[in-house]
């Protein structure tokens, strides 16, 4: 199984600063690697596709970058409404895996 | 407007069965490969099964593997998960989504049903 380490596991920003998440596969996955964000008592939404492809209706300051085994979301200027938790996970082969996920908190 | 609606979880007890339901809406449902993702109690997430959009191959995790069988019915809309030998550690919300293609992410979610393994 491909596992998924993220990182780290809690952030604490105050709004408005640009933020940086890490997810790192135990093997190469190519591009096939997508990011979600849960909000408490939601379910999933999928934020970025194939490492770096932005969703329609997905605001501009959430980008993502990475290939192989090294990942990265990036949250330019984060909102209040950011404050959740993000998975990534990976496509690239059975079964699907998610990371452990990493908490953005208010500071 | 896409929409995935859970039903069938409840309490069950250990070794017995329950089946979940995914009615699913909006969009041509026989285009689309299905899966269920589940969340145990505070924990993340974890994929458990993926059907094929003509129900000609599934996918599944080894922990369900001879337990879990997923389905569908293609004229009806609806995505099933029959859970057979349920553990405790099966315990969580059960969400079913949306697969466009093989390498596709979970595009669209329904909104979970809680199933819980207790006696």
């Amino acid at each position: 199984d491909i596992m998924l380490t993220q990182s780290p596991a809690t952030l604490s920003v105050t709004p408005g600063e640009s933020i940086s998440l890490s997810c790192r596969a135990s093997q190469s996955i190519s591009t096939n690697l997508h990011w979600y964000q849960q909000k408490p008592n939601e379910s999933p939404r999928v934020l970025i596709k194939y490492a770096s492809q932005t969703i329609s209706g997905i605001p501009s300051r959430f980008s993502g970058s990475g290939s192989g085994t090294d990942f990265t979301l990036n949250i330019n200027r984060v909102e209040p409404e950011d404050f959740s938790v993000y998975y990534c996970q990976q496509s690239n082969s059975w079964p699907r895996t998610f990371g452990g996920g990493t908490k953005l908190e208010l500071k | 407007e896409v929409q995935l609606v859970e039903s069938g979880g409840g309490l069950v007890q250990p070794g017995r069965s329950l089946k979940l339901s995914c009615a699913a809406s909006g969009f041509t449902f026989s285009d689309y490969n299905m899966a269920w993702v589940r969340q145990a109690p505070k924990k993340g997430l974890e994929w458990v099964a993926t059907i094929i959009y003509d129900g000609s191959r599934t996918y599944y995790r080894d922990s369900v593997k001879g337990r879990f069988t997923i389905s569908r019915d293609n004229a009806k809309s609806t995505l099933y998960l029959q859970m057979d030998s349920l553990r405790s550690e099966d315990t969580a919300t059960y969400y079913c989504a949306t697969q466009a293609h093989y390498y596709s992410p979970f595009a669209y979610w329904g909104q979970g049903t809680l199933v819980t393994v207790s006696s």
